[in-house]
């Protein structure tokens, strides 16, 4: 399982773009980088996931450097809705989903 | 989309009694169930994993005989928390696994929770 290290705690302002950095050193060759939200309260949902290069959809874009050691969840235009934990896994480990701690995002009007 | 519900959404029962979780999957089969527990400002913990017609397997720390977890069918697995006291109140969620997909792995997706609180 790919450890992950992403930063506990983000500040944005309403319609500025956000970005969150996660590093996986040890991702496995065959693991997927996958990013989950979650409102409090709630269970968690996915968002998007990727293997390499850059990823988007309708909620946001991934970008996945060529070396795969980090990975970077962009969320364009921010809302107050946005606030959330965002949490960035780099593989299951034996064939189960982990969750570390996440970056929890405030999105300040 | 794949859903997954809970019920209840909410719970509270008095300390010493016994209560039951249910996670379906809606609209695909899951060989495989997940169950989470979160405590507040923290992140998801796994409790077990639960595959359906066998036992489930349970994560280092989490008592068996008092988390029981039962996968009956392929839509249904319930968490029953026995003899719960107060250190057991949490929000506990559960995903589910469908058995299609590209990357059947990841193809994983999460109820709402059930806040259980108890007195």
């Amino acid at each position: 399982l790919a450890k992950t290290t992403q930063p506990i705690s983000m500040d944005s302002y309403e319609g500025q773009e956000v970005n969150i950095t996660c590093s996986h050193n040890n991702i496995a060759t065959n693991d997927y980088i996958t990013w989950y939200q979650q409102f409090p309260s709630q269970g968690p949902r996915f968002i998007i996931q990727g293997y390499k290069t850059k990823v988007t959809n309708e909620v946001a874009s991934l970008f996945i450097p060529a070396d795969r050691k980090s990975s970077t969840l962009s969320l364009p235009r921010v809302s107050l809705s946005d606030t959330a934990v965002y949490y960035c896994l780099g593989g299951p480990r034996d064939d189960k989903i982990i969750f570390g701690k996440g970056t929890r995002l405030h999105i300040l009007p | 989309g794949a859903v997954v519900s809970q019920h209840p959404s909410w719970v509270i029962c008095k300390s010493g009694t016994s209560v039951k979780i249910e996670c379906r999957s809606l609209d695909f089969q899951a060989t495989t169930m997940f169950w989470y527990r979160q405590f507040p400002k923290q992140s998801l913990m796994l409790m077990a994993t639960s595959n359906e017609g066998s036992k489930a397997t349970y994560e280092q720390g989490v008592e068996k005989d008092k988390f029981l977890i039962n996968h009956a069918s392929l839509t249904l697995s319930t968490l029953t928390v026995t003899s719960a006291h107060p250190e057991d109140s949490s929000f506990y969620i559960c995903s589910a696994r469908g058995t299609g997909g590209v990357n059947p792995l990841y193809e994983q997706y999460f109820g709402p929770g059930t806040r259980l609180t108890v007195t």
